[in-house]
């Protein structure tokens, strides 16, 4: 079975650093394009970062960009968002997640459990 | 940027039609994907390419898309249906994904 798993969550204060990781199995890790989507408490879902199969191509929402740098290690199935200058605001459940084996455009079929990051001082 | 409009609550009684509507400009020119989310749990896709449905999700929710509204439509709805369900679809002119406000649907 395809599986995600994030980690890295935590507690940071505001202005302060965090890495989360996302580890794949199951599936061909360095085939695939890669999300991390965010879920703030009692909100909507937030699409927050791409990147490509090769890491030639990164967007980015926004509000994140230029704080935040997606990367991944198709080595290690393992995608990572660098979180820098952290805000209030970018407290949420963040979610790694990919379309998988579908054949759909710019889906996300696959998720992770999520991980926590909480911005506070 | 683009902005999906979905309504924030629906409901429904047991057995009866849920239609949940994503509001977009011109958003049968995209790809529409629809998420069920539980409480609690990550999100789920049931729709993908505005009316295909992955492996595993019944028959009884489909989709569809014409003009500025693409639709979820849940048939005999159940209790297990309860969720908060989102539309997505992928913005190529601002290269962002983009995901609706989200619905709300409670069974009576």
């Amino acid at each position: 079975e395809v599986q995600l798993v994030e980690s890295g969550g935590g507690l940071v204060q505001p202005g302060g650093s965090l890495r989360l990781s996302c580890v794949a199995s199951e599936f061909t890790f360095s085939a695939s394009n890669m999300n991390w989507v965010r879920q703030a408490p009692g909100k909507g879902l937030e699409w927050v970062s791409y990147i490509s199969s090769s890491s030639s191509t990164r967007y980015y929402t926004d509000s994140v960009q230029g704080r935040f740098t997606i990367s991944r290690d198709n080595a290690k199935n393992s995608l990572f968002l660098q979180m820098d200058s952290l805000r209030d605001e970018d407290t949420a459940v963040y979610y790694c997640a990919t379309k998988g084996r579908t054949t759909c455009s710019w889906c996300m079929a696959v998720w992770g459990q999520g991980t926590t990051v909480t911005v506070s001082s | 940027s683009y902005v999906l409009t979905q309504p924030p609550s629906v409901s429904v009684a047991p057995g009866q039609t849920a239609r949940i509507t994503c509001g977009g400009n011109n958003i049968a020119t995209n790809s529409v994907h629809w998420y069920q989310q539980k409480a609690g749990l990550a999100p789920v896709l049931v729709v993908d390419d505005d009316r295909d449905r992955p492996s595993g999700i019944p028959e009884r929710i489909s989709g569809s898309s014409s003009g500025n509204t693409a639709t979820l439509t849940i048939s005999r709805v159940e209790a297990g249906d309860e969720a908060d369900y989102y539309c997505q679809l992928w913005d190529s002119s601002s290269y962002q994904y983009v995901f609706g406000t989200g619905t709300k649907v409670t069974v009576l």
